[in-house]
């Protein structure tokens, strides 16, 4: 089944304390994001990836990092999660650039921090 | 500035009447434009899409669009709405100029569909 995953689905932790989501596809796409959603901004955008080791920030990206060395893994860092970074994560993937599909969303990770 | 627009964050309809979910969009260049359906503790779930062509576009769960360039708009519809619709509806734009690769998403409307 094609499908993108992310864990963990729910992490409650303290500011400060390092915490990785990892994001994984299984559909061969090329592009890779992160999303940030918050009551009434709906989606914004953290980091994208048009492909292996080639990564850009996107509009929200202060507190994140991200990696690409393998094409189905997109990973979201928090090197140092703070309370404003309590959010509903989503990880999405779609074929390469110039095509014009749709993104597919994983099922989301619910983060806490406090 | 790229944008996109939903202007209702929620939207009562009662079963077996039509609903429209509005979407209003900003960008440079051709827009393709995209809605998403979001259930509870779910992610995004693809609906429809307007690429080229055919103004009307037709999607799943029997839900359609309709792209008007001169409101630049993109409604969606559904000429008879279920209980089982109520959920968070996103519209999104990809945008083809600037930054290629970008997806811009409204703030989401709740539909509720009453019995």
């Amino acid at each position: 089944e094609a499908q993108v995953t992310q864990n963990p689905r729910y992490l409650i932790t303290v500011t400060g304390k390092k915490l990785t989501v990892t994001c994984s596809q299984n559909m061969n796409h090329e592009y890779m994001s992160w999303y940030r959603q918050d009551p009434g901004l709906g989606l914004r955008q953290i980091y994208y990836s048009m492909n292996v080791e080639v990564t850009d920030k996107g509009d929200v990206p202060e507190g994140y990092k991200v990696s690409r060395k393998e094409k189905r893994n997109f990973p979201l860092i928090l090197e140092s999660p703070s309370p404003n970074q309590t959010s509903l994560y989503f990880c999405a993937s779609r074929p390469g650039q110039t095509n014009t599909g749709e993104l597919f969303f994983g099922e989301g990770s619910r983060l806490t921090v406090l | 500035a790229q944008s996109v627009a939903q202007p209702e964050d929620q939207v009562n309809v009662a079963e077996g009447n039509p609903l429209t979910v509005k979407c209003t969009y900003s960008v440079s260049g051709n827009p393709y434009l995209f809605w998403y359906v979001q259930y509870p503790n779910r992610g995004l779930q693809f609906l429809l899409k307007y690429i080229t062509g055919d103004n009307l576009v037709k999607g799943s769960y029997g839900f359609e669009a309709e792209f008007n360039k001169s409101q630049t708009s993109f409604h969606l519809k559904k000429p008879s709405a279920l209980v089982s619709d109520s959920a968070l509806y996103f519209c999104a734009v990809r945008a083809l100029r600037d930054n290629f690769n970008k997806f811009y998403f409204g703030s989401g409307t709740k539909l509720n569909v009453k019995p």
